[in-house]
């Protein structure tokens, strides 16, 4: 059974910086892409960035290019967002996925919160 | 950036009616075009990619139809459990998009 795990998530202030981490199991980590979409409360879904599987390349929306960063551990099977200089509309639900690049987003982690506010 | 706009915003009908919801992209994204449910407090669950193909697990009362810009997910037969938000979604270009969703509601 495959498992997603976020972690990491909070309440920052604006300009601070927050690091998500999402573990996966049960299936193999490094042959996926692996990506993060958020939801703003009581909004709809924006995809946030993608970790290509094998060409590290990394992708981003335009509202989070330069400020945030997506990495992957093969070895921990896991995936990271470093989220710097968080503004008050950074605020939502951070869902892990896998996919994103040749693929859908297949599986879901149940989503970490993140809050921004003074 | 291709934009999606899905029809309509709200979907009332009761269980068992058969209910179609649209998707329009503002340019072409081929077949790379999917659908999402999702219920209140819980993640998005693929449906359907690649335009028809159905998910594992997902039942076939829920289909896919459309190509280019045009697209559309049926659910024949409501059930209970269907009353939910669907999204639609392309991985055409990047940057990947999602449209601004259609809730079907319990009439």
């Amino acid at each position: 059974e495959v498992q997603i795990l976020e972690s990491g998530g909070g309440l920052a202030q604006p300009g601070e910086s927050l690091r998500l981490s999402c573990a996966a199991s049960g299936l193999t980590f490094s042959a996926y892409a692996w990506s993060w979409v958020r939801q703003a409360p009581g909004k709809g879904l924006e995809w946030v960035s993608t970790n290509g599987k094998s060409d590290g390349n990394t992708y981003y929306a335009d509202s989070v290019r330069g400020r945030f960063t997506i990495s992957r551990d093969n070895s921990k099977n896991t995936v990271y967002l470093q989220m710097n200089s968080l503004r008050a509309d950074d605020t939502g639900v951070y869902y892990c996925v896998k996919g994103g690049t040749s693929s859908f987003f297949g599986y879901w982690g149940q989503g970490a919160l993140v809050t921004v506010s003074s | 950036e291709i934009v999606l706009t899905q029809s309509p915003a709200t979907l009332s009908l009761s269980p068992k009616e058969r209910a179609t919801l649209s998707c329009r992209a503002s340019q072409t994204v081929g077949s790379s075009l999917g659908w999402y449910q999702q219920k209140p407090g819980q993640p998005p669950r693929l449906l359907i990619y690649d335009v028809s193909n159905r998910a594992t697990g997902i039942p076939a009362r829920f289909s896919g139809n459309g190509s280019e810009t045009d697209f559309s997910l049926t659910i024949s037969s409501l059930e209970p459990e269907d009353f939910a938000v669907y999204y639609c979604q392309q991985r055409s270009n990047w940057p990947r998009t999602f449209g601004q969703g259609t809730k079907v509601e319990i009439k």
